[in-house]
């Protein structure tokens, strides 16, 4: 019964480099979201995407890209990393609205731009 | 500019009595509020929600309380247990949005 996995749970980039933080769910669900936490902050939402072929920027979306080219993934790009993007990421899905219809959470992705 | 706030950034508390989180929010649109929990390493976990047609809903020993003109909420625990420690963030939604807003987190720590 995997849910949402996100793959790597840890990686350091340098600065300038770039990397696609992956995430995939096995519950059928339409909505799915990206998410960033820093140290004593709480998430803070950076894409979503309603369904396969939609995507929609969140609170903090400058410096990521994102695509949903199938309902299961639901990947997250960052193109230049700066040290200011050194944070947890994580992703999550609902089934559609996530007032009435619980967001499932992965584990996290813990990112360190040096 | 942080529209849910949770101005307790710990609470301990002993085993057996009631852990109160608080919540704050500015934005008078919101008119859902849901509750999650995490463990480390862990992504969050829902616990429970409340609409803004309701001032309080209970699931077991989590009650949720909602002052609508007060633009406040609390989570009740009770009885505390230590499998409970953890941190629990206050998150809302405004209608026809398709996001959540999520405070800063408060960790509970309860003590055997």
């Amino acid at each position: 019964n995997a849910g949402v996995t996100q793959t790597p749970k840890f990686r350091i980039l340098k600065i300038g480099q770039s990397m696609t933080l992956q995430c995939t769910q096995d519950m059928n669900h339409n909505y799915m979201y990206w998410y960033r936490q820093d140290p004593g902050m709480g998430l803070k939402l950076i894409y979503y995407s309603v369904g396969a072929g939609i995507t929609d920027k969140g609170e903090v979306p400058n410096g990521y890209n994102v695509s949903r080219s199938t309902t299961e993934d639901f990947p997250l790009r960052l193109e230049l990393a700066a040290p200011s993007q050194t944070s947890v990421y994580f992703c999550a899905s609902s089934y559609s609205d996530p007032r009435f219809n619980t967001q499932h959470f992965g584990d996290g992705t813990r990112l360190s731009i040096l | 500019d942080q529209q849910v706030k949770q101005n307790s950034p710990s609470l301990s508390v002993q085993e057996g009595r009631i852990s109160i989180l608080n919540c704050d929010y500015t934005n008078s649109m919101f008119d859902y509020f849901l509750w999650y929990k995490k463990y480390p390493a862990e992504g969050p976990t829902f616990l429970i929600s409340i609409s803004s047609i309701k001032d309080k809903n209970e699931d077991g020993r989590f009650t949720v309380f909602l002052n609508k003109s007060a633009k406040h909420l609390s989570l009740h625990i009770v009885p505390s247990q230590p499998g409970d420690s953890a941190v629990y963030f206050c998150a809302a939604s405004e209608g026809g949005a398709n996001n959540l807003f999520f405070g800063t987190g408060t960790r509970l720590t309860v003590i055997p």
